[in-house]
């Protein structure tokens, strides 16, 4: 298996609603990252775990929570998220000691309405 | 601090034109560099990368070589196809980070 599997594909929510995205990987990779990116631009760097720990936070705003329930699993948990926030949403992962390979996901897009 | 800068686009060309890609950077160090890959509707694949200077990555027809001398890491590719039409982000990354630098991306589109 060498996917990053994100569900789900499209997510449209209310700025009032909670949401979560999940990513899903089991090619024994031990960092995870999110990635956020809007439409013709390149991604930027959200957060990144490493070994099931929060190793970076780019100053991201609080309404998006990070979670690495276990080694194969990441999550991103939304709340009162605004409409600037719609983008499409990457995950990836790198290999132990290959964290300049990364693997990414298809990506979750999300509409914030 | 670190940055790519990358020709923009769109770049508009016939099947089987020649394809270049123009990426320049900026950075303290040795870093690594690569060309990224991303068809509609999905994420980005790695297409090729280079590790140290002089060093020339290639996959499926495209190559790029690690310039030291002029800070560059263009992408060619010989004969282009209708579906290599995508959009093609250079970047750097810095050992002992986790941190890409993209550059802003070039979006390809191949006529047949």
């Amino acid at each position: 298996d060498t996917e990053v599997t994100q569900t789900p594909k499209h997510l449209v929510m209310g700025m009032t609603n909670k949401k979560s995205l999940k990513c899903e990987q089991h090619m024994g990779h031990r960092a995870m990252y999110w990635y956020k990116q809007k439409a013709k631009k390149p991604p930027e760097l959200m957060f990144v775990y490493s070994y099931e720990k929060l190793s970076i936070n780019e100053s991201v705003p609080s309404r998006f929570s990070p979670e690495c329930p276990n080694s194969s699993l990441l999550n991103l948990h939304l709340h009162a998220l605004q409409p600037e926030d719609s983008a499409l949403y990457l995950c990836a992962s790198s290999p132990p000691g290959r964290n300049e390979k990364l693997f990414f996901g298809s990506g979750t897009q999300l509409s914030v309405l | 601090g670190n940055s790519v800068t990358q020709m923009e686009g769109p770049v508009t060309l016939s099947e089987e034109a020649f394809l270049t890609i123009n990426c320049t950077y900026t950075a303290t160090g040795y870093p690594s560099l690569f060309w990224y890959v991303q068809y509609p509707g999905e994420g980005l694949q790695l297409l090729l990368k280079a590790t140290k200077a002089d060093d020339k990555g290639s996959n499926k027809g495209f190559e790029a070589t690690y310039r030291k001398e002029t800070t560059s890491f263009h992408l060619e590719k010989g004969s282009v196809q209708v579906s290599d039409s995508a959009v093609y982000f250079c970047a750097l990354y810095t050992s002992g980070t986790y941190k890409y630098i993209f550059g802003t991306g070039t979006r390809l589109k191949v006529l047949a």
